[in-house]
């Protein structure tokens, strides 16, 4: 099946510091990626559409400034972390959708522990 | 945000046991989809079920989807312990562009061999 990839798995950062999350789609193209944020033991909640060619739509409560995010090609969309705190320590993870679009496949996860 | 609660949050089964998770939403969908985490791993897919249909299966699993209630279930026969990890459901709503994903709070399961 399609697979999902996330660079780095795992960063540890100090406080201030800026953090780049790579998420690639290695065998499809993808326009559209997505980008969660999950807290041990809770749900993912979607952060950002990031669009190939134009700009990111970020859900409500979201800093764009905070968050950067970039669609560079059709298979690589990236996710920075701008002057990361200790509570921006969380598991992200994207995802893109496949064919149709029906479904999505996700990458196995970029866990940030800000200190 | 999130679309709705799962029930239970956790469960706790021997193997062998069926398991039944259920999912409720609040907004109209185009599908309902269900997807499973191991932990502190990426989501895989697991099954699709679209508002027109009421009923899936795939090898051990059973969907269920019920428009009226918004509500969905996902059973699993049959269980064994690899099925341990969490479970979630997530909507596809009618009024959205370009399958954004809701998802539900999740059930932990873990199958006890």
């Amino acid at each position: 099946g399609a697979v999902v990839s996330q660079h780095p798995s795992r960063v540890i950062c100090k406080s201030g510091t800026s953090v780049k999350i790579e998420c690639r789609s290695l065998d499809f193209q993808a326009t559209t990626m997505f980008w969660y944020r999950q807290f041990p033991k809770q749900s993912l909640m979607l952060m950002a559409t990031s669009n190939e060619g134009s700009k990111a739509t970020y859900e409500q409560g979201v800093e764009k400034d905070k968050f950067l995010i970039n669609h560079a090609s059709l298979t690589l969309s990236t996710l920075t972390v701008t002057s990361a705190h200790p509570e921006d320590s969380s598991f992200y993870i994207c995802s893109a959708p496949y064919g149709v679009g029906e479904t999505q496949y996700f990458g196995p996860g970029t866990r940030l522990l800000v200190l | 945000s999130q679309q709705g609660e799962e029930d239970p949050q956790a469960l706790s089964i021997q193997e062998g046991e069926n398991a039944t998770m259920n999912c409720s939403y609040k907004t109209s969908i185009n599908n309902l989809q269900w997807y499973r985490q191991n932990s502190g791993r990426g989501l895989v897919h697991l099954i699709l079920i679209r508002s027109n249909e009421r009923e899936k299966h795939s090898g051990r699993l059973r969907v269920t989807l019920d428009t009226s209630k918004k509500s969905s279930s996902l059973l699993i026969t049959a269980s064994r312990a690899a099925d341990t990890a969490s479970y979630f459901c997530a909507t596809v709503g009618r009024m959205e562009y370009g399958n954004k994903l809701v998802f539900g709070a999740g059930t932990i399961l873990r199958v006890k061999s």
